[in-house]
């Protein structure tokens, strides 16, 4: 079936410490997003990548970046993770970002919750 | 600013009907969407509404009024494991998705 994976499912890691989240792809769509959610708030967009052009929302930390080497896969990279960055991280895609047609639909992945310690 | 309000819980029981309302204030409106999600799960998708008027899938239905910023879901024949929150988001002109908090559904026996 064709879907959205990421991982780790769970992630722990210490204050500063790096950590990267993984998300891949088998429905060949154009777009993906990496989205973060805390506990009863909507997810906030972090950045999405539309092929390989990269957008960065203004106020996403410089302490997150992104990397889409291909068009499968996007990786999630937390620099120095402080306490405030415990939550869940979404991937999702979609074939495209624009227009109204069912084409736009998220498909998200099952999320990656980070703790830090 | 931009604004999506959306109750926060909402309790219901099992084999009754609920709505959840959705209201919203965005530059432009490029279509609304309703999403699932259970704890600790990813959020699923349900509907996407762009016209005017109810839309049923099932159990399911989503209606947006445009004109007055306004959307329900609807669900028929409540089963416990509806119990969920369940997230109303909005595109703007920009194509860029605005998302409610989500409103917490606990479904009683």
């Amino acid at each position: 079936d064709a879907m959205v994976i990421q991982n780790p499912r769970y992630q722990v890691t210490q204050f500063g410490k790096p950590v990267t989240l993984s998300c891949s792809q088998t429905l060949n769509h154009n777009v993906m997003y990496w989205y973060q959610q805390k506990s009863s708030q909507a997810p906030k967009l972090l950045f999405h990548y539309y092929d390989k052009d990269f957008n960065n929302e203004a106020d996403t930390p410089d302490n997150f970046q992104s990397r889409r080497p291909n068009t499968s896969f996007c990786f999630l990279d937390i620099r120095s993770p402080g306490l405030g960055d415990a939550a869940m991280y979404l991937c999702a895609t979609s074939l495209i970002a624009g227009g109204t047609s069912g084409a736009n639909v998220l498909t998200f992945g099952a999320g990656s919750r980070l703790t830090v310690l | 600013g931009q604004n999506i309000d959306q109750p926060t819980e909402m309790t219901a029981t099992e084999g009754a009907i609920v709505q959840i309302n959705c209201t919203y204030q965005t530059s432009g409106f490029n279509g609304l969407f309703w999403y699932q999600q259970h704890a600790g799960e990813a959020p699923t998708f349900l509907s996407y509404n762009v016209l005017d008027g109810l839309e049923e899938k099932g159990r399911f239905s989503s209606f947006l009024s445009r004109s007055k910023g306004y959307s329900y879901l609807l669900l028929k024949e409540l089963q416990m494991k509806d119990s969920a929150s369940y997230l109303c988001a909005v595109k703007d002109s920009n194509y860029q998705l605005i998302w409610g908090a989500g409103t917490k559904l606990i479904i009683k026996p």
